[in-house]
């Protein structure tokens, strides 16, 4: 079956735009997560949704970050006023369930590069 | 605050074995994940340990000691496809945040 698709799979864009991520988990799967990688690090935690509800949203760097998921699938995420410091490969994994060792599908990421 | 460390590099032979090793500090704690992620690719779901013991799949087995907040991911038979990073990962009770080390970056020579 399908596995976790993001759009777009890169992303340019300049100092103080906004821009708009988005996820689409495997069918059934109501826990989703994002996360950004930096290059020689781990995945950082950004926000997890539960259904339609972001359940922990702690990993948000600042309020210019922002995601939702309305219909308890797709996701978005939104970063306003870019800033060079966000560049980043941003991930999104979804779970059957939000249950800790609930294997998390990856999806292949957005190259964000802001200039 | 929740940590994990894990080496930074490790390099081994095609045949071989190698332990990759992750000690963690959080409060609270329900487990530790391993996940594989290859140059330019997604992270991988490898193993999961929730009780302390060796949990083993196929040429990839996993180990949790959680009174020494430790625990390994052991490859065996290494093939060169196993170069990659890998990556231990813990969530602990206070909410649904994942918390990945850095990444330990494993080569295998021929």
């Amino acid at each position: 079956g399908a596995g976790v698709s993001q759009t777009p799979s890169n992303k340019v864009t300049e100092k103080g735009k906004y821009v708009e991520l988005r996820c689409d988990p495997i069918s059934g799967h109501t826990a989703l997560y994002w996360y950004r990688q930096s290059l020689g690090q781990g995945p950082e935690f950004l926000i997890y949704f539960q259904g339609t509800g972001a359940a922990d949203d702690s990993g948000l760097p600042n309020d210019r970050f922002f995601a939702v998921r309305p219909e308890g699938s797709v996701s978005t995420l939104k970063i306003q006023r870019t800033e060079r410091g966000d560049s980043a490969v941003y991930l999104c994994a979804s779970s059957l369930s939000g249950e800790s060792g609930n294997e998390q599908f990856f999806g292949p990421g957005t190259r964000l590069t802001v200039l | 605050g929740q940590s994990l460390e894990q080496p930074s590099e490790v390099t081994a032979v095609e045949g071989a074995i190698v332990q990759i090793n992750c000690t963690y500090q959080t409060s609270g704690f329900y487990g530790l994940s391993w996940y594989q992620q290859h140059d330019g690719g997604a992270p991988t779901f490898l193993s999961y340990n929730a009780l302390d013991g060796l949990e083993e799949t196929g040429r990839f087995s996993s180990f949790l000691s959680r009174s020494d907040s430790y625990g390994y991911l052991l490859l065996q038979e290494l093939q060169m496809k196993d170069s990659a990073s890998y990556f231990c990962a813990v969530r602990g009770t206070g909410g649904f945040k994942t918390i990945f080390g850095a990444g330990t970056r494993l080569f295998v020579k021929a």
